[in-house]
């Protein structure tokens, strides 16, 4: 079967730095990617890694250790507009069978 | 450009009805996937289409699910004698290639009384 774990609900403080971890267990493994998803919307990308290490996107990071089935999300210098689902993604084959995990409900405080 | 547009954005219909649910993709792109997203949970994947095949569709639930794409380009998703576990939203994503992100549409709330 396919597994995502991600915890389901964070708080953190404007201007601070938050890390969103994500462990998987899957069949396969072609990418991981990271989604934002706010309430009502759609989710829309934010990252994508699929060798080991650090990818950086201005106050956005993603981190992905393959070995140990890991991945994280550094969100820094949090704003408000932050406060948002953040869905980890893995892309089980070429092309097909995305996998998401449950989603982390990040709430934003002032 | 446009992004991905889903028709209709909410749909109730009753028990046993039959009900398509649209999508139109980013205009070029090859790749298009359905999804369905329940209250507090992340998007189960349904079904991937390359161009007009489905190249993937071991994510839908049973055969009262069916979705086409005859042209490669809009697709449509078929619930035939709708139950209410249907209820959920309906999201459609297409990408340029199936290494590249996915671009999500507004997705189509669907409720099944």
């Amino acid at each position: 079967g396919q597994n995502i774990d991600q915890p389901t609900e964070m708080t953190a403080t404007e201007g601070a730095i938050v890390q969103i971890n994500c462990t998987y267990q899957t069949s396969g493994f072609n990418g991981l990617f990271w989604y934002q998803q706010h309430a009502g919307e759609a989710p829309t990308f934010l990252s994508y890694n699929v060798l080991d290490g650090l990818e950086e996107k201005g106050r956005f990071s993603s981190f992905l250790s393959r070995s140990k089935g890991y991945s994280y999300l550094l969100l820094k210098e949090l704003q408000m507009k932050d406060s948002a689902s953040y869905l980890c993604a893995v892309r089980v084959l070429y092309g097909q069978n995305f996998v998401f995990g449950p989603g982390t409900r990040l709430s934003v405080l002032p | 450009g446009a992004g991905v547009s889903q028709t209709p954005s909410n749909k109730v219909t009753e028990k046993g009805k039959y009900v398509e649910l649209r999508c139109d993709p980013i205009s070029g792109h090859t790749a298009l996937y359905w999804y369905r997203q329940s209250l507090g949970q992340g998007p189960e994947f349904l079904i991937y289409f390359q161009g007009t095949g489905a190249a993937d569709d071991s994510g839908l639930p049973n055969d009262r699910f069916f979705a086409v794409r005859p042209e490669g380009s809009v697709s449509t998703l078929k619930i035939q004698r709708t139950e209410r576990g249907d209820s959920a939203v309906y999201l459609c994503a297409s990408s340029s290639d199936p290494y590249n992100e996915q671009f999500f549409g507004p997705g189509t709330r669907l409720t099944v009384l």
